[in-house]
């Protein structure tokens, strides 16, 4: 079956510094990719969605200047936290739609846990 | 952001009982979702559903798509100690749109 991989699967960062999170799609082209948030105990929240070659579009309240997101390929996207906080530190989580695909059961990374000390 | 109700939040069940969530929402969707989520994991897709009315299984997993369109439900027959873990739904709006809307997840925990 499709498979996303997501690395790292865990970091942690000091407070100012920038931390970029990979998913690539292994075994299929990803014409698109969702990105979540998580806080313990809470349900994903969409923070993005990005298409192969253009602009991610933001869902409300996210700030795009500090999440920047980059989908270069067809198998490969990257979110990048910039000038991290404390209170960006959650669990962030990538799901990706097959080319062609339809559109149901998106296949999801495995998450990365990000801590901001 | 928007999310789904679902139902309940959390629960605890003996081994071998059967369990019911259900998912709720003010607005159509045309496609619906239950994942599943162990610690530190991404989702697992359990089911998908398409259109109203659908039932459908998936071992002893069974999921239904409401007919008005705002709900669904699924059904664990017979739980087991690995069914631990945190249900989710998700919904595609009606608006032609990629994007799932999430449900706020039910938590399950079997006892032995």
């Amino acid at each position: 079956g499709a498979v996303v991989s997501q690395h790292p699967s865990w970091v942690i960062c000091k407070s100012g510094t920038s931390v970029k999170i990979e998913c690539r799609s292994l075994d299929f082209q990803a014409t698109t990719m969702f990105w979540y948030r998580q806080f313990p105990k809470q349900s994903l929240m969409l923070m993005a969605t990005s298409n192969e070659g253009s602009k991610a579009t933001y869902e409300q309240g996210v700030e795009k200047d500090k999440f920047l997101i980059n989908h270069a390929s067809l198998t490969l996207s990257t979110l990048t936290v910039t000038s991290a906080h404390p209170e960006d530190s959650s669990f962030y989580i990538c799901s990706a739609r097959a080319v062609g695909g339809v559109n149901y059961g998106y296949t999801f990374g495995s998450g990365t846990r990000l801590t901001v000390v | 952001g928007q999310q789904l109700n679902q139902s309940p939040q959390s629960m605890f069940i003996q081994e071998g009982e059967d369990v019911s969530m259900n998912c709720t929402s003010s607005s159509i969707f045309n496609t619906w979702l239950w994942y599943k989520q162990d610690p530190g994991e991404g989702p697992v897709l359990l089911i998908a559903l398409y259109k109203a009315g659908e039932l459908t299984s998936n071992g002893r997993l069974t999921a239904q798509f409401g007919i008005t369109r705002k709900d669904s439900f699924l059904n664990i027959s017979a739980s087991i100690p690995s069914d631990v873990g945190i249900y989710f739904c998700a919904g595609r709006p009606d608006s032609g749109t990629y994007k799932y809307i999430f449900g706020t997840g039910t938590r399950l925990k079997v006892l032995a």
